[in-house]
């Protein structure tokens, strides 16, 4: 079973430009979470989907933003790029989201680097 | 706000030695997580634990939901167990909602 893959794997963008990152959850997993792990802050929670909706957000600015399609794969797109946006951002997919027990592993992708010059 | 601490920062073993490390986290939690990320970013997913203890061949994980403590060990450490080893927590009903420390940098020398 191949697993959670990410798109591209390696990006430089310029200040002011918008960037789309793409995540494909291993097959039949229909939750996918987000992740930024910077130097400074450690492993961040950006947001979480399960079926097409967003379930949970984290702290971000709105410049962040999500979706998920029909068939669970997932994007992530930040607008107007900061130099503090640079980071590994990592997605991860679990089979089914289960609120209030948080009893599923999660998958963890290879994660995308992002570099704003 | 839950506040996820791990202890040690870095860590340096011998071959050979058993190692442990520690989480405490502030708030009730749904579950705790153990996770391991080698150089070059990938990170796997060691535990999940919301009770007692787990075993995965060298590696055990218990977790005291009484104190909030959390504890990594790894038995017959190996150059190969060098990594970073990160504790998160899931709260608010979604394991998707982690949040996560600092992590442990372990190097372990033949």
């Amino acid at each position: 079973k191949a697993g959670v893959t990410q798109t591209p794997r390696y990006l430089i963008k310029t200040r002011g430009q918008q960037v789309t990152l793409s995540c494909s959850p291993i097959s039949g997993h229909r939750s996918v979470s987000w992740y930024q792990q910077t130097p400074g802050q450690g492993l961040q929670f950006l947001f979480e989907y399960f079926s097409e909706t967003q379930r949970n957000k984290g702290n971000f600015p709105g410049r962040f933003s999500g979706r998920q399609f029909s068939n669970s794969r997932s994007e992530m797109n930040v607008s107007t790029l900061e130099l503090g946006d640079s980071a590994l951002y990592l997605c991860a997919s679990s089979l089914v989201y289960l609120a209030g027990s948080g009893t599923d592993t999660q998958y963890f992708g290879p994660g995308t680097r992002l570099t704003v010059l | 706000k839950n506040e996820v601490e791990q202890s040690p920062q870095n860590l340096t073993a011998q071959e050979g030695e058993f190692i442990t490390i520690n989480c405490s986290y502030s708030v009730g939690i749904s579950a705790l997580h153990w996770l391991q990320q080698h150089p070059g970013g990938g990170i796997v997913s060691l535990f999940m634990l919301s009770s007692g203890k787990k075993k995965h061949g060298r590696l055990i994980a218990t977790i005291n939901i009484q104190e909030k403590h959390s504890s990594l060990h790894i038995t017959a450490s190996h150059p190969r167990d060098s990594a970073v080893y990160i504790c998160a927590v899931s709260w608010g009903g979604s394991q998707g909602n982690l949040i996560f420390g600092k992590g442990t940098k372990l190097s372990v020398k033949p």
